[in-house]
């Protein structure tokens, strides 16, 4: 058990939907990140929050945002959905800001149907 | 932007043989390492790291891996494989002055028995 907890396990929605996606952080660490694991584009990194501000920003579409909470936990919200943007998706939450280990949790399945 | 290359996408081992899996990287200064192992249906797991001092790292699960520097190379080994090291492995990437990990494509591990 890593720590980190993502709800829901399963997600079943429709193209042009929004979604939220929760993460709840290991007790005591301060940064969240999120990814997308895909079968064509393997693992990506969307985007990391530590201590309530955004810290680094990679492959996240516009249609995608998210934030950090002053409990540390964090939402991926999903709008407009497409039919590419079923994949699984991880949070993950490390100690600190740079160059610490990443703990993941057991990730969100997102189906569009 | 850092690259990481795991040669194989499949390797199969026999129970009990040796399990070598490669992984390069492309940076111009030393970066942090790290091996993640993933199950079905689970989320990431670290393995092991490299950061700073002895080359030869040694994780969980009688893994261990050794920093190349001349080779920019990472590979991940095992003594004797068990059938439980069936998983996908992934090989990440940060540097040392970023927040931003990396991550190679993943390499299937079969072990047959």
């Amino acid at each position: 058990d890593s720590g980190v907890t993502q709800t829901p396990k399963h997600l079943i929605t429709a193209t042009g939907q929004r979604v939220t996606l929760r993460c709840s952080p290991r007790s005591g660490d301060l940064s969240v990140y999120w990814y997308q694991q895909s079968l064509d584009q393997g693992l990506q990194f969307l985007i990391q929050y530590y201590n309530g501000e955004e810290r680094a920003k990679g492959n996240i579409l516009e249609r995608f945002s998210a934030q950090q909470f002053p409990d540390l936990h964090s939402e991926l919200n999903l709008s407009s959905l497409e039919l590419g943007d079923s994949a699984l998706y991880f949070c993950a939450s490390s100690a600190g800001a740079v160059n610490q280990p990443q703990h993941f949790g057991d990730g969100t399945r997102l189906s569009i149907l | 932007a850092q690259s990481v290359t795991q040669l194989g996408s499949h390797v199969s081992v026999s129970e009990g043989a040796l399990v070598l899996l490669r992984c390069n990287y492309s940076s111009s200064v030393p970066p942090y390492l790290f091996w993640y192992v993933q199950y079905p249906n689970q989320g990431l797991q670290l393995l092991l790291k490299y950061t700073t001092g002895a080359t030869l790292v040694k994780g969980i699960n009688g893994f261990e891996a050794e920093f190349k520097k001349s080779e920019t190379s990472f590979h991940l080994t095992k003594p004797s494989a068990h059938m439980s090291d069936a998983a996908e492995y992934f090989c990440a990437v940060s540097e040392n002055t970023g927040n931003q990990f990396y991550f190679g494509t993943g390499t299937s591990l079969t072990v047959i028995p």
